[in-house]
């Protein structure tokens, strides 16, 4: 069936480091991915999207590619900073049954 | 432009006691609506979702139910509450394979 797999957390960096979350699905026909960010006490939001194969999503200096030959689509970010601390989700949508699929959330601490 | 309610915030239950959860869509016309819950630390899991009123799929069996009275609203329903129903249920929107639009979350504690 379709799935999603993150790696999982928390995730602790200092400001400024790198940042990555390994997403990687299993999925039946062409899926969009999505990447959400969840802050405390809060509903999620959508980070960025990818519609088809190779696509790059980004949004506030995050990234993420569609690797169809991978099934991946890994976060990335350059330079994290305190206000990045948050849960993300990686996500599928499988457009016949209009269902999305998550994956069980990475939560990242970024300290000063 | 398009917003998604949810009341109450927050709710204390007691075991055994009914609930209603609900969810409203504005400035959008017949969504695909859903119901999640997200357990302390967890992922989150699909309760149920409606392509259309009165169009409810389950995913989870449980002690719960949803309706879609009306295009723009969804109502999580129990009629007796469990502990284990404690968390924080989400209502989200979307079209037909779009992003999936989330609504700011219902804090559940059944004592």
């Amino acid at each position: 069936g379709d799935s999603v797999t993150q790696m999982e957390g928390p995730v602790t960096l200092s400001e400024e480091a790198f940042l990555t979350i390994n997403c990687t699905y299993t999925a039946t026909g062409y899926p969009s991915l999505f990447w959400y960010v969840q802050y405390p006490g809060e509903g999620l939001q959508l980070l960025l999207k990818a519609t088809k194969a190779d696509d790059k999503g980004s949004n506030k200096g995050f990234e993420a590619t569609y690797r169809k030959e991978t099934t991946s689509f890994h976060l990335e970010k350059g330079s994290v900073q305190v206000s990045d601390s948050a849960v993300y989700f990686c996500a599928l949508s499988v457009n016949n049954f209009n269902k999305f699929y998550f994956g069980s959330g990475t939560k990242l601490n970024v300290k000063p | 432009s398009q917003t998604i309610h949810q009341w109450p915030a927050t709710l204390v239950q007691p075991v055994g006691s009914p609930l209603s959860l609900e969810c409203t869509v504005e400035g959008t016309s017949n969504p695909n609506l859903y119901w999640y819950r997200q357990a302390a630390g967890r992922g989150l899991q699909l309760l149920f979702y409606s392509v259309g009123i009165g169009q409810i799929s389950s995913e989870v069996p449980q002690n719960l139910s949803a309706s879609r009275p009306q295009d723009r609203q969804f109502i999580l329903s129990s009629k007796k509450l469990l502990l284990s129903d404690s968390g924080f249920y989400l209502c989200a929107w979307s079209f037909s394979g779009d992003e999936q639009y989330f609504g700011p979350g219902t804090r559940l504690t059944v004592t």
